[in-house]
């Protein structure tokens, strides 16, 4: 069974840092890109960061370019988001998914998610 | 970039036939045939229904299609069922390594 379970969230104040990890099982990780992908309260979802198997490729959504680092431990099948400068609108839930390959960034697979609130 | 358009709500009786729109550009939905669809159910995970424009995963009921005409893509769901009351969101590809999702539609079953 393919299981993505996401931890790390939490409160932290503006300009502060979060790391956001996620533990995979039931499939072989290092085959797969993986995404991260957030929700705002309320809101509707939106695409945050990609990276591919070996860590050589990385795109990031515009407004978090510089400020979150997206990378993985194939070893440890494990993704992670490392989020520095952090605002209110980075408040949301942040789900990590497996991409489905050549299928232009389908996730067919979603962990839970973790709520990170941004606040002072 | 802006999130593609979604009607905000949509609505249907048991049986019935619901079509969601998702509108985009020729830079996106009108550029790939990489249109997704998911389903979210309160406080849930989203799930993948359908992906290239009109693929099912394993797993996912035929009664959910998926369609494209130019810069906008469809989902339908027939035989409309008590258990499809969910939100439902697109997404698309973006050639400058990016993916948009459209901002979300309430479906309710009446």
């Amino acid at each position: 069974e393919v299981q993505l379970v996401e931890s790390g969230g939490g409160l932290v104040q503006p300009g502060g840092s979060l790391r956001l990890s996620c533990a995979i099982s039931g499939f072989t990780f290092r085959n797969y890109w993986m995404n991260w992908v957030r929700q705002a309260p309320g809101k509707g979802l939106e695409w945050v960061a990609i990276i591919n198997e070996d860590e050589s490729v990385k795109y990031y959504l515009d407004s978090v370019k510089g400020r979150f680092t997206i990378s993985r431990d194939n070893a440890h099948n494990s993704l992670y988001l490392q989020m520095n400068s952090l605002r209110v609108e980075d408040t949301a839930v942040y789900y990590c998914a497996k991409d489905l390959p050549r299928s232009g960034w389908s996730n067919d697979f979603w962990g839970q998610g973790t709520l990170v609130t941004v606040s002072s | 970039q802006s999130a593609l358009t979604q009607p905000p709500s949509a609505s249907g009786s048991p049986g019935q036939s619901v079509t969601i729109s998702c509108t985009g550009t020729s830079s996106d939905v009108g550029g790939y045939n990489y249109v997704s669809w998911y389903q979210q159910y309160p406080g849930k995970a989203p799930k993948l229904m359908i992906y290239e424009v009109s693929k099912r995963p394993s797993g996912v009921s035929d009664r959910f299609s998926g369609s494209k005409s130019g810069n906008t893509a469809s989902l339908t769901v027939s035989g409309l069922q008590a258990e499809d009351e969910a939100d439902y969101y697109c997404s698309s590809y973006v050639g400058s390594n990016n993916l948009l999702f459209g901002g979300g539609t309430k479906l309710t079953v009446l």
